[in-house]
């Protein structure tokens, strides 16, 4: 069964810092992993989605990246901004009959102004 | 777009009765996804649709949850008789494609439910 890990559970940093949230998953055999942002009382919003091929993508101030051999992802947010405080989850595409989103528990950021 | 649609945002029910949650995806969207919240659990998939006929309910903690599609725009999620332990933050998800494609879920804002 995949199990999805995330640390840290919280991280509170000062605006202006470039931090990195990581991610690791137990079964090498996915399809995808996506990073998902979750704000206070709202549904989430996908922010990034790497097919098991690639090794990063970008969009803005977030990269993320993929190593599937050693079951690793990051998602690197540049120069923070108290907007980016939210809750980020990661989630992996797992292969089968059909497949399913496995979710991390999540990282609670702060970026204080 | 509206996006995914959930109602009611917040239910506040007893012990025992009955709870309906419903979901509106988006308009051309024919994957949909009911996921649960907690704090001890984090999201998990409960069941999902495609094309209104549902592909996997293992996610279903018990007989107590059910979930219909009658049609593309609308879905609801059952649960009777409730108990203090289903309350959880319900999300509703929608994607093109099939629930094989490889297209990111939207997901709505999902509905609060505390059983007392």
């Amino acid at each position: 069964k995949q199990e999805v890990t995330q640390i840290p559970a919280a991280l509170s940093v000062p605006e202006g810092e470039n931090l990195v949230l990581n991610c690791s998953f137990t079964d090498s055999a996915i399809y995808n992993l996506q990073w998902f942002r979750q704000d206070p009382g709202k549904g989430l919003t996908s922010l990034l989605l790497i097919q098991s091929s690639q090794r990063e993508q970008t969009s803005g101030r977030l990269n993320a990246s993929l190593d599937k051999s050693s079951g690793r992802s990051t998602l690197y947010i540049a120069a923070s901004q108290p907007g980016d405080s939210a809750t980020y989850l990661c989630a992996v595409e797992t292969s089968g009959s059909a497949r399913q989103l496995t979710f991390g528990s999540g990282t609670q950021l702060t970026v204080l102004p | 777009d509206a996006g995914v649609i959930q109602s009611p945002r917040h239910e506040v029910t007893e012990m025992g009765q009955e709870v309906t949650l419903r979901c509106k995806p988006i308009s051309g969207h024919n994957s949909l996804f009911w996921y649960r919240q907690t704090m001890m659990r984090g999201l998990e998939l409960l069941i999902y649709f495609n094309n209104n006929v549902p592909i996997d309910d293992s996610g279903m903690p018990e007989d107590r949850f059910s979930a219909k599609m009658p049609n593309a725009s609308f879905s609801t999620l059952k649960i009777q008789p409730s108990e203090p332990r289903d309350s959880a933050v319900y999300f509703c998800a929608s994607k093109t494609g099939t629930p094989l494609s490889t297209d990111t879920q939207y997901f709505g804002p999902g509905t609060r439910l505390t059983v007392l």
